[in-house]
């Protein structure tokens, strides 16, 4: 099982839609957890970061992590065509510390269209 | 208040060449991580390090691959003898002294003719 896994996608949804990113983990030692956008031929952006279970919300943005099912999701409410990009779940590896190496899922691409 | 910067954005070399890649970190940041993308694969640790000290080197290749952070100056990433499977985007990554959040460069991409 990979360390952090990502649903495949691409996924496609309408302006103005919800749009569901989802990601798993296997270390049940990791404490927090990182979202990043990366646009084509461009740099990963942090968007967000969740620590505690239950959900985290920064304005169009919820994140949402269950430590218990190892399951972190990023929630993109009112989705936008700006918003397509490749989304990027992380997390560190440093035995539960915040920092150190970054682990990142494979992306899921992210369309929205008009 | 500057983010990390790279430089070169862009490097062309031939197999063999040697590839020197720079990172600044934004201000106030200790911590510098790089990462490299391959096409159409997700971005893979490679290493970490403080001022002059190498922290985790577990994701560098054994051989052709070095990694530095002096006292004064950027970190370097240097590749020795560069081959085509090394075309990929090398980027840094930078964090502050807490290590929370990492707040990546624009990247280099390196491309081996």
């Amino acid at each position: 099982q990979k360390e952090v896994e990502q649903n495949s996608g691409p996924l496609s949804v309408p302006e103005g839609a919800i749009a569901s990113l989802n990601c798993t983990y296997s270390d049940r030692g990791s404490q927090s957890f990182f979202w990043y956008r990366q646009y084509s031929g461009k740099s990963p952006e942090l968007i967000m970061f969740i620590y505690s279970n239950g959900d985290k919300e920064d304005g169009r943005f919820t994140a949402q992590l269950n430590k218990a099912s190892q399951y972190v999701s990023l929630l993109i409410r009112d989705s936008q065509p700006s918003d397509s990009a490749t989304y990027l779940c992380a997390a560190p590896n440093a035995g539960g510390t915040s920092y150190g190496k970054l682990t990142f899922g494979q992306g899921t691409i992210l369309t929205v269209h008009p | 208040n500057a983010g990390v910067m790279q430089n070169p954005r862009h490097l062309v070399r031939r197999r063999g060449q040697e590839a020197r890649l720079r990172c600044s970190p934004m201000k106030g940041h200790s911590h510098v991580y790089w990462y490299r993308q391959l096409p159409e694969e997700g971005l893979k640790f490679m290493v970490y390090l403080q001022k002059e000290n190498i922290i985790d080197e577990s994701g560098m290749p054994k051989e052709r691959f070095s990694a530095e952070f002096p006292k004064e100056g950027p970190s370097i990433l240097r590749i020795q003898q560069v081959v085509r499977g090394d075309s990929a985007a090398y980027f840094c990554a930078s964090s502050p002294p807490s290590g929370e959040t990492q707040y990546f460069g624009p990247g280099t991409r390196l491309l081996v003719l």
